[in-house]
């Protein structure tokens, strides 16, 4: 089980928004720590969707956006697109652990 | 245009061991931390290994530490993943990754901006 928890599946229709969230504790997103999400389709490899919380790197839609609140952390999708079919990862770093995380991932699915 | 190449996966019996390397090309290696991720098959990404730009300082997951080493060759625009004493759970796909350019801290190097297509371990028992 991931120290950072995120839910294993999220759907919606065609145009909804999603959230996801990425759940930590006080040694990691609780303190302050940059929260990275990533973007990863079946069988290719993740690319970086957002970075330091909230930023995008060129290319990325603007309809990713990411947020953070105390020891928790979201992705937000709005107009879901049927290409957004895909694994979303949190990232972040532990500092009793000293460790980079990643959460367990979840499986976004367009209805 | 920045690119990653890993290469030396492979099958290898449980206990062997195995050196991964990754190749750099389209950027300024030696400015950049490099980061070492694995996926095994049909689970998520697990973080294994980063090293700062200079190659002086490493983190390692503490579930790897004591069997693998990682290590760079600015000159050669490579770094390279050494891992021993295999077990079954080690089988995974590899990834290297470049980090940002920062200081000495994992928290400000541990993300990863471009990643090569990775590698395929696979430790049979």
């Amino acid at each position: 089980q991931s120290v950072l928890t995120q839910p294993p599946s999220v759907s919606g229709a065609p145009g909804q928004r999603v959230t996801i969230s990425c759940t930590g504790s006080s040694s990691n997103i609780g303190a302050n720590y940059d929260v990275h999400w990533y973007q990863q389709f079946p069988g290719e490899v993740p690319r970086l969707l957002i970075y330091r919380d909230a930023s995008r790197p060129s290319g990325v839609p603007d309809r990713f956006s990411g947020s953070r609140s105390g020891t928790a952390a979201s992705l937000a999708i709005t107009g879901l697109q049927a290409e957004d079919e895909a694994d979303y990862y949190c990232q972040s770093y532990d500092s009793v652990l000293n460790a980079v995380l990643f959460g367990g991932g979840t499986k976004v699915t367009v209805l | 245009e920045a690119q990653l190449v890993e290469s030396g996966g492979g099958s290898v019996q449980s206990g062997g061991s195995l050196s991964l390397s990754c190749a750099a090309s389209g950027l300024n290696f030696g400015a950049y931390p490099m980061t070492w991720v694995r996926q095994a098959p049909g689970k998520g990404l697990q973080w294994v290994s980063t090293v700062t730009a200079t190659g002086a300082t490493n983190w390692y997951a503490d579930s790897l530490r004591g069997r693998v080493i990682i290590s760079r060759d600015n000159s050669k625009r490579t770094v390279s993943l050494h891992m021993t004493s295999l077990r079954a759970e080690n089988t995974a796909t590899y990834y290297c990754g470049k980090g940002p350019v920062g200081g000495g801290l994992l928290q400000d190097i541990m993300r990863v901006d471009i990643w090569g297509k990775g590698t395929t371990v696979i430790v049979s028992s």
